[in-house]
């Protein structure tokens, strides 16, 4: 499996634009970029997902270049009920239909007011 | 739909005792995932299974830890003998198959908190 790497933790004050940057320089032909978000106390939710350039739906978008080595979740206008944990995921699609993935430690994004 | 269910949502227990946390799958899904999370080790799938089989146990921690899946809407997660270290958040997740129209998004229940003293 692909390994990512995305920073620890960011901090954003409220109505800013926030980028999330995700490594996977080991990245597969047939892997997928797959975004969760984590709230305290709760399982992890499913943000994006894409495989190359842009993806945009009502919540996020996410931006991926030509050589797929690294993609970035983008987050407009963020409110602190954005505070979470951010994971990437990158996989390929299992023998059994579903997304194989690890999810690592994820990026704790803190929206300050 | 309720979205998946899980109970308890909290449960304390001794050393050596054992443990039984289930799961109620979105209906309709296919595929059923443990997974435990820890501070230490981040979120680790234990096992999942497609329509009530298990198909990849290899996260299973050691034989103390069993899962089982009798019908598509139950499963259950079996901790015997627990240990202090077995204290964690497990979560179970379902999934419809991913396909060109379907994304294979994982929904997770809110976790069931263990804490074995």
């Amino acid at each position: 499996l692909a390994k990512t790497t995305q920073p620890i933790s960011m901090d954003s004050y409220e109505g800013q634009e926030v980028n999330i940057t995700c490594s996977h320089n080991n990245i597969a032909t047939n892997d997928y970029i797959t975004w969760y978000q984590q709230f305290p106390s709760q399982g992890p939710r499913f943000i994006i997902q894409g495989y190359k350039t842009k993806v945009t739906n009502e919540v996020a978008s996410l931006f991926i270049p030509a050589d797929r080595k690294s993609s970035t979740l983008s987050l407009p206008r963020v409110s602190l009920s954005d505070t979470a944990v951010y994971y990437c995921l990158v996989g390929p699609r299992g023998t059994g239909g579903y997304q194989k993935v690890t999810f690592g430690t994820g990026t704790k994004l803190q929206v300050i007011p | 739909d309720a979205g998946v269910i899980q109970s308890p949502r909290h449960e304390v227990t001794e050393m050596g005792q054992e443990v039984t946390l289930r799961c109620k799958p979105i209906s309709g899904h296919d595929y059923l995932f443990w997974y435990r999370q820890t501070m230490m080790r981040g979120l680790e799938l234990l096992i999942y299974f497609n329509n009530n089989v298990p198909i990849d146990d290899s996260g299973m921690p050691e034989d103390r830890f069993s899962a089982k899946m009798p019908n598509a809407s139950f499963s259950t997660l079996k901790i015997q003998p627990s240990e202090p270290r077995d204290s964690a958040v497990y979560f179970c997740a379902s999934s419809l198959p991913w396909t060109t129209s379907n994304t294979g998004e994982l929904f997770f229940g809110e976790g069931s908190r263990l804490t074995v003293l």
